[in-house]
């Protein structure tokens, strides 16, 4: 039962507009929710986290939102940057103790 | 800081054989935890530990051991290596009380053939 999914598996998108990456999830009871950003042959990278009591973070280009009712996330990237092309990852926390991840979506912006 | 080391970087295994993969860090974090990624599943949570001698199994932790002896050091071993355990695998650690999620390791690639 995958808890926390990212439907699309990949999503390309030109130099300076915007990327939007999605996640939903099923378990209500989670308490944070991340994003980690993945190059090849290193390991994940934290990139932004919310709590589930906001709908909203921003961080830079970076900002996610959160829909509970909707149980969905979204990472927007503004502007997309060469630099940002890389496997997105969002995960949830349960009471601190584990991550749970989905399973990716890889990004891949043209210059 | 070297925050969290993994060794080796690559394994090539045969069908059967044993062995550790070593996870060390340094930034004296309760939580670590053993992840597993193949392509299409994610990251996969293997075996977590939220203390010295406290360990607990995660989503797929058959075939897969580990002890914590030491705040520092979380090692996973293999009994018997199967080709079903080929994968790259990644070790975390992080404090558990903050929000800025857990630091990764560069990870191993093993492959069991």
């Amino acid at each position: 039962d995958q808890q926390v999914k990212q439907n699309s598996p990949s999503l390309s998108v030109q130099e300076g507009r915007i990327s939007i990456l999605n996640c939903d999830y099923t378990n209500s009871m989670f308490d944070y929710f991340l994003w980690y950003k993945k190059y090849p042959a290193e390991g994940p990278t934290f990139l932004i986290s919310i709590s589930s009591i906001k709908d909203k973070n921003e961080d830079g280009r970076f900002t996610v939102f959160l829909n509970k009712s909707a149980k969905h996330l979204s990472l927007h990237i503004v502007p997309s940057q060469p630099g940002d092309s890389a496997v997105y990852f969002c995960a949830a926390y349960f009471g601190n103790e584990k991550l749970t991840f989905g399973t990716g979506t890889r990004l891949t912006i043209i210059p | 800081n070297a925050g969290v080391t993994q060794t080796p970087k690559f394994q090539v295994l045969k069908t059967g054989q044993s062995m550790t993969l070593q996870c060390a860090q340094d930034m004296n974090h309760e939580y670590m935890s053993w992840y597993r990624q193949d392509p299409g599943m994610g990251l996969r949570l293997i075996h977590y530990s939220v203390g010295a001698g406290i360990t607990d199994q995660g989503e797929v932790p058959n075939g897969y051991n580990v002890s914590r002896s030491t705040t520092e050091d979380f090692p996973l071993r293999l009994l018997s290596a199967a080709p079903s355990q080929t994968s790259v695998y990644f070790c975390a650690s992080n404090t558990g009380t903050d929000i800025i999620g857990a630091f990764f390791g560069q990870g191993t690639r093993l492959t069991v053939v």
